[in-house]
């Protein structure tokens, strides 16, 4: 079982639409939990962390589920600028590792 | 402020030939992650520096993978000899220091083809 694990994807959704990332971790002593988004053959950049009470960007919303080892993102009134792919990030315990999910693409279409 | 510089940004070797990457992280960030990024997956990190240290680096194929960050600010990741499966995107990126987490500014990368 990969350690950290995203929906395969892609997710091809209209503009306006609401979309829902999900990502489960297998260690459950980590720590931290982020969102981060590529686009298309670009580097990596922090979307918005994740807390335990959930938290909220404008449009975006994350969601941590401890007791289920899950987390998730929620894009609500998707725009054509929100198309990349949105990486799962998980700080483990001990050190810094931090262990990047596979993506999920998203699509929006007009 | 200039972001984390890395280059080449493209190489292409043939295989069982050395190759080499340079990144010069944002001013001021004591930690430095390269990692390497296939096709279709996320960033798996091969190694991490705290300064000169290299704290982390489980993940090295240390049979043909080195890397040095000699004076604590620019690092180089060398391979020799490259291998086909070794064909990626090797990412670099940079933090500020802490027990935290603190963001990773990420580097454009150095595509690596090798044939």
């Amino acid at each position: 079982r990969k350690e950290v694990e995203q929906d395969p994807g892609p997710f091809n959704v209209p503009e306006g639409a609401t979309v829902a990332f999900n990502c489960t971790y297998s260690n459950s002593a980590s720590q931290s939990f982020f969102w981060y988004r590529q686009d298309c053959r670009k580097e990596p950049k922090l979307l918005m962390s994740v807390y335990s009470s959930g938290n909220e960007d404008g449009r975006f919303t994350a969601q941590l589920n401890r007791a289920s080892q899950y987390i998730s993102l929620l894009i609500r009134d998707s725009k054509l600028s929100d198309s990349a792919t949105y990486l799962c990030v998980v700080k483990g315990n001990g050190g810094f590792k931090t262990i990047f999910g596979a993506g999920t693409r998203l699509f929006v279409k007009a | 402020e200039a972001g984390v510089v890395q280059s080449p940004r493209y190489k292409i070797i043939e295989k069982k030939q050395p190759v080499a990457f340079w990144c010069n992280p944002i001013s001021g960030h004591n930690t430095l992650y390269w990692y390497r990024q296939n096709l279709g997956q996320g960033p798996e990190l091969l190694i991490r520096y705290e300064n000169e240290e290299a704290v982390d680096d489980s993940q090295l194929p240390k049979d043909r993978f080195s890397a040095e960050r000699l004076k604590g600010v620019d690092s180089t990741l060398k391979i020799q000899p490259a291998e086909l499966g070794d064909s990626a995107v090797y990412l670099c990126a940079s933090s500020v220091p802490g027990q935290g987490y603190y963001e990773q500014y990420f580097g454009p990368g150095t595509r690596l083809t090798v044939t």
